[in-house]
C-alpha cells in the first residue's frame, strides 16, 4: 500500500521561513510532487523531485532523498498569501499520484 | 490555454439520487484521471483514462461510480445510487501523453473540483 504522511498544521510569521516534512513509502515510486491549495481553489504545481537532492525555484525548494523515503518543502521570505494547504505527493507505477493529507500553513502578520 | 474545468462547482442530493459530475479537459490531453477528497481524509486516486479507455480503475470505491469518457474529450462520473459516505470533494486533472520529463513534470492540470454533499 502507499502511505504519505505530513503534519497537519503549522505557523509561522510573515517573512520567516517554514519546512515542511513529508515521509513516504510506496511502491513504484516515480517521483515527489508538492502542490499548493487555496481553499476551493484547485491544487497547483509547485516542484517535482526524482533524483536525490534540492530543487530551488525562487522562495520554494524541494529536497528529496528517496533512500529515506523522505521530502519537505522550503518556503522562504514568507508572505500572507502563502497561507494554504501544501500537499504532498508521490508519483506511482502508471503516474497516478498517492497524496498525503496535506499541511495547513497559517502566516500571521 | 483554457484549464481543466468542471461542472457542477457543488451539488448538494439526497441519499439515493443520481448525481453526474462532467470534467472538461485541456485540449489535446490525452491523460483524464478522477481523484476525490472525502472529508478530513487525503485526495485519493479513482481512476485514469487515457483517450476514451479506461486505463486504470483501481481506485473507484464500488459499482455505484461509473465514469465515462466517450470521443476521449470530456469526462462524466456518475454516482448511483448516491450514499452519505460519497460525500467529499471530487478533483479531475488532465496531462498531456506521459513523458519523463522534469520540465512537464507530467503535465498534471487538476480542476477546482465539484464539492458533493450527500444529505
Amino acid at each position: 500500500g502507499q502511505n504519505i504522511d505530513q503534519p497537519t498544521e503549522m505557523t509561522a510569521t510573515e517573512g520567516a521561513i517554514v519546512q515542511i516534512n513529508c515521509t513516504y513509502q510506496t511502491s513504484g515510486f516515480n517521483g515527489l510532487f508538492w502542490y499548493q491549495q487555496h481553499a476551493g481553489e484547485a491544487p497547483t504545481f509547485l516542484s517535482y523531485n526524482v533524483l536525490d537532492g534540492l530543487e530551488e525555484k525562487g522562495r520554494f525548494s524541494s529536497f528529496l532523498s528517496r533512500s529515506k523515503g523522505y521530502s519537505y518543502l522550503l518556503l522562504k521570505e514568507l508572505q500572507m498569501k502563502d497561507s494554504a494547504s501544501y500537499l504532498c505527493a508521490a508519483a506511482v507505477n502508471d503516474y497516478k499520484l498517492s497524496f498525503g493529507a496535506g499541511t495547513t500553513v497559517t502566516v500571521r502578520a | 490555454e483554457a484549464g481543466v474545468t468542471q461542472f457542477p462547482s457543488h451539488s448538494v442530493i439526497e441519499k439515493g439520487q443520481t448525481v453526474t459530475l462532467r470534467c472538461d479537459p485541456i485540449s489535446g490531453h490525452d491523460n483524464l484521471y478522477w481523484y476525490r477528497r472525502v472529508m478530513g481524509k487525503e485526495i485519493k486516486f479513482l481512476l485514469h483514462f487515457v483517450k476514451e479507455s479506461k486505463q486504470d480503475e483501481s481506485g473507484m470505491p464500488n459499482n455505484r461510480f461509473l465514469a465515462e469518457r466517450t470521443g476521449g474529450t470530456y469526462s462524466t462520473l456518475k454516482v448511483q445510487p448516491a450514499e452519505l459516505e460519497d460525500s467529499g470533494v471530487y478533483f479531475c486533472a488532465s496531462s498531456q501523453r506521459l513523458t519523463v520529463d522534469r520540465a512537464s513534470s507530467y503535465g498534471y492540470t487538476f480542476g477546482s473540483g465539484t464539492r458533493l454533499t450527500v444529505v
